[in-house]
């Protein structure tokens, strides 16, 4: 079992839709969790950053995180077609020799 | 700020050629990252220095990668010889501090070999 799984895609919605991508781990020491968006032919860049279990929002974006279940989830309310990307999920236990442990990413699509 | 520089966008060799990606970080960015992106994969460490120092480098095929971070700045990777299953996107990245999960990446190299 991989330690970080990803909902497998592509996902393609129509312009104005609430998308759900979703993140399942096994590795019970994780206590950072992000996600990165990444467009065609650029690097990840950092969308949002929660540490434990809770929920985020920023604009738009919220993340929800469930440790005791091991689930982590992505919500992108009114979507965009430059919502278009592949979104990462990534992990971390804490420490200063932690490192992020990435899933294998979904791509979305938004269709105007 | 400026981000992170990475070069060559692209790169194609034929296998069991040498190919070398540079990479010069955030200023004042003491972390830096090499991760492995397959098509399909979320990215893959390679590499981590602080400073001019490794810090982790326990994924790195060391028969044929290498990786080196001369005065705690610039790096470069290089593969040699490489093999068709090393096609992948080379990302660069960089934080301020050791064990940071903020990365700012540069845009990446894609190699093809053929």
């Amino acid at each position: 079992q991989k330690e970080v799984e990803q909902d497998p895609g592509p996902l393609s919605v129509p312009e104005g839709a609430i998308v759900s991508l979703n993140c399942t781990y096994s590795n019970s020491a994780f206590q950072y969790f992000m996600w990165y968006r990444q467009y065609s032919r650029k690097g990840p860049e950092l969308l949002m950053y929660t540490y434990s279990s809770g929920n985020k929002e920023d604009g738009r974006f919220t993340a929800q995180v469930d440790k005791s279940s091991k689930y982590i989830s992505l919500f992108i309310r009114d979507s965009q077609p430059s919502d278009s990307a592949t979104y990462l999920c990534a992990m971390s236990a804490s420490g200063a020799n932690s490192k992020l442990t990435f899933g294998k990413g979904i791509t979305l699509s938004v269709r105007p | 700020e400026a981000g992170v520089a990475q070069s060559p966008r692209y790169k194609i060799i034929e296998k069991r050629q040498s190919v070398a990606f540079w990479c010069n970080p955030i200023s004042g960015h003491a972390t830096l990252y090499w991760y492995q992106q397959i098509l399909g994969q979320g990215p893959k460490l390679l590499i981590q220095f602080q400073n001019n120092g490794v810090v982790d480098d326990s994924q790195l095929p060391k028969d044929r990668f290498s990786a080196e971070r001369l005065k705690g700045v610039d790096s470069t990777l290089k593969i040699q010889p490489a093999k068709l299953e090393d096609s992948a996107v080379y990302l660069c990245a960089s934080s301020l501090i050791v064990g940071a999960n903020v990365l700012t990446f540069g845009a990446g190299s894609r190699l093809t070999v053929l």
